[in-house]
């Protein structure tokens, strides 16, 4: 199985900030990634697939880049609707698995 | 508007069965692969099972985790996703999702339900 590797888990930070968070896939997964947001009691969102395609609706202050191992989702400037848990996940192999997550948090 | 609801979520003992329905709107559910996606508390997203469309034999996968003992199925006709649960343990315990996969080049889960919780325990 493919692991996926998120850092930080958590992050405190404030409205306006920049915000990135990586994740490292065990083995190359070439461009097979998405980012999800989820916050708790909400149905996850899905923001970027293909490692870096924007989904339709989702601001462009999220932006997400890498491929191979080694990718990055980036909040441009973070807004108050972005305090949440992000989730990247491998769909190159089954089983599919997700990184364990980053919480960002208010500071 | 895309909605997926799901329901069947409930209290369950150890080595139990459980249902789960997924009902959706707002697209043809027989154009779209399907997942189920779990969350165990406290924890993060874990991927459960998908069921591919009829163009693709409605073929399935699972996760190791849960071979053997999960079935996932749909009923195309009623816009129906479902996921069987036998012998069930308590660390299935979790919000179970339901999701629609996108097959554009790649398939990705776009849009997801609110989740059912299946608590497994004596």
């Amino acid at each position: 199985d493919i692991q996926m590797t998120q850092s930080p888990s958590s992050l405190s930070a404030s409205v306006g900030d920049r915000v990135t968070i990586t994740c490292r896939a065990s083995q190359g997964i070439s461009n097979f990634l998405a980012w999800f947001q989820h916050k708790a009691g909400k149905a996850p969102k899905s923001l970027i697939h293909t490692a870096s395609s924007l989904q339709s609706g989702v601001p462009s202050r999220f932006n997400g880049s890498g491929s191979g191992t080694d990718f990055t989702l980036t909040i441009s400037s973070l807004q108050p609707e972005d305090f949440a848990t992000y989730y990247c996940q491998q769909y190159n192999s089954y089983p599919l698995t997700f990184g364990q997550g980053t919480k960002v948090e208010m500071k | 508007e895309v909605q997926l609801v799901e329901s069947g979520g409930g209290l369950v003992q150890p080595g139990g069965s459980l249902r789960l329905s997924c009902v959706v709107s707002g697209f043809t559910l027989s154009d779209h692969y399907m997942d189920w996606v779990r969350q165990a508390p406290g924890r993060g997203l874990e991927w459960v099972s998908r069921t591919r469309n009829k163009a693709h034999s409605f073929t399935t996968e699972y996760a190791a985790s849960v071979k053997g003992r999960f079935t996932i199925s749909r009923e195309d006709s009623k816009n129906s996703l479902y996921l069987q649960m036998n012998s069930l343990k308590t660390e299935d315990t979790a919000v179970y999702y339901c999701a629609r996969v996108y097959c554009g080049g790649d398939c990705i889960s776009d849009y997801w339900g609110q989740g059912t919780l299946v608590t497994v325990s004596s």
